[in-house]
């Protein structure tokens, strides 16, 4: 079974608009990384949260981290059609990597 | 940099053939993964590697084998292909811990 959950399974928004999808693990982090997908690609790195840190920004994506509820979020704000694609979270322990089932998220114009 | 290669792109095989999916970076990274992901699904570890000589079990790790004798290279065996292994199969390198991973394009596996 996968260690990280998504939600939504699959969020639909219009352009514009803030999308926020949420992971939640249930075992100790030393990070968690979010990632997107694009039609079956490779899975593209967008930005790692450490187990100390609570938030951190990357341009337009902003993601939380509570450990202590075992919870983060992914928001994208001001969507655009370029973002439509599945989103992961990896949650990594001592060494490995692990990913949740993602959220597929559809950006209409 | 090439990053990370996988090779094939595509393979199709028969029930209970074998073949290794080739995996290669050329980052100088210790830790790599074989990861399947099925159609509407997550990634689903298979193994990884935490350096070379050093190799360990993942979520799903029946009927594939790995091996690691360099930094570079990280193969992954199917020992007799069966239809419920039609994937698409992602391998990854990590630096180290608290660092990013960077996948491979993949190799889409249809056995029939």
């Amino acid at each position: 079974s996968q260690q990280g959950e998504e939600d939504p399974q699959a969020l639909s928004i219009q352009e514009g608009e803030n999308a926020t999808m949420n992971c939640s693990y249930k075992t100790s982090i030393n990070n968690l990384q979010w990632y997107r997908q694009n039609s079956g690609r490779g899975l593209v790195h967008l930005i790692l949260i450490r187990s100390n840190e609570r938030e951190k920004h990357s341009g337009r994506l902003r993601v939380t981290l509570d450990t202590s509820k075992k919870s983060s979020s992914l928001l994208i704000t001001a969507s655009r059609a370029a973002d439509t694609a599945s989103y992961f979270c990896g949650i990594q322990g001592a060494q490995k990597l692990v990913f949740g089932q993602g959220t597929r998220l559809t950006i209409n114009p | 940099n090439a990053g990370v290669t996988q090779t094939p792109k595509f393979q199709v095989l028969k029930t209970g053939q074998s073949m290794t999916l080739q995996c290669a970076q050329d980052m100088n990274h210790e830790y790599m993964s074989w990861y399947r992901q099925d159609p509407g699904m997550g990634l689903r570890l298979i193994h990884y590697s935490v350096g070379a000589g050093i190799t360990d079990q993942g979520e799903v790790p029946n009927g594939y084998n790995v091996s690691r004798s360099t930094t570079e290279d990280f193969p992954l065996r199917l020992l007799s292909a069966a239809p419920s292994q039609t994937s698409v199969y992602f391998c990854a390198s990590i630096e180290g811990v608290n660092t990013e991973a960077f996948f491979g394009q993949g190799t889409r596996l249809t056995v029939v």
